[in-house]
């Protein structure tokens, strides 16, 4: 079954150690990403991936690293979080072929982490 | 910021048509618009996008203005299962990758 999956699903944990949310898709996409939701503010990009080794800010990166060493992983990483990095965070996965923008994305099910 | 507006709420009778409105009225040339739903706190799942066109699946239709300043999804039978939020969604970056959701609609289905 094609799907993205997330690890934990939920975390809780207290401010200042370091935690790492795991995401893996079994589709072979070269695209990946990461998106925190808020009440209120919708969903919001945090960091992208084109492909391998590739990686790139989106609208809300600060507090959180990447790495994209493999096609199908893509891991957040928080070096020291905070409380207000208490969000539901979502990565999601789509084949991206250049010149198109038609490729929908695959979201995996979510991961809710409270900073304490 | 999203570049779609959409109404807050929306009620719909099970089994009749959910209509669902956007206005996208910055959208360019080469922009598509996307549909996604949330259900409860789930990921965003799919449901259809479209250029000019019009479009259909099976889980609904996309009817694009012919000057692409809004469109309408359309749930032709909805049923409670479909009890969700509703995102228009027209990308952020020129990768059509970027996603900002804003609020969406919570259209309820009712019995």
């Amino acid at each position: 079954e094609a799907q993205v999956t997330q690890n934990p699903r939920y975390l809780i944990t207290v401010t200042g150690k370091k935690l790492t949310v795991t995401c893996s898709q079994n589709m072979n996409h070269e695209y990946m990403s990461w998106y925190r939701q808020d009440p209120g503010l919708g969903l919001r990009q945090i960091y992208y991936s084109m492909n391998v080794e590739v990686t790139d800010k989106g609208d809300v990166p600060e507090g959180y690293k990447v790495s994209r060493k493999e096609k199908r992983n893509f891991p957040l990483i928080l070096e020291s979080p905070s409380p207000n990095q208490t969000s539901l965070y979502f990565c999601a996965s789509s084949s991206w072929t250049s010149g198109t923008y038609t490729d929908t994305q695959y979201f995996g099910p979510g991961t809710r982490l409270t900073v304490l | 910021d999203a570049k779609t507006t959409q109404p807050t709420s929306m009620d719909c009778a099970e089994g009749r048509a959910a209509n669902l409105p956007c206005n996208h009225s910055t959208i360019s040339g080469n922009e598509y618009v996307y549909w996604y739903r949330q259900i409860h706190s789930q990921g965003p799942q799919y449901i259809i996008h479209g250029l000019k066109n019009n479009e259909t699946n099976e889980m609904a239709s996309l009817i694009i203005t012919e000057d692409r300043k809004s469109s309408t999804l359309i749930l032709p039978h909805a049923t409670l299962r479909d009890t969700a939020v509703y995102y228009c969604i027209v990308p952020n970056d020129n990768y059509g990758q970027n996603f900002v959701f804003g609020p969406g609609t919570r259209l309820s289905v009712l019995p």
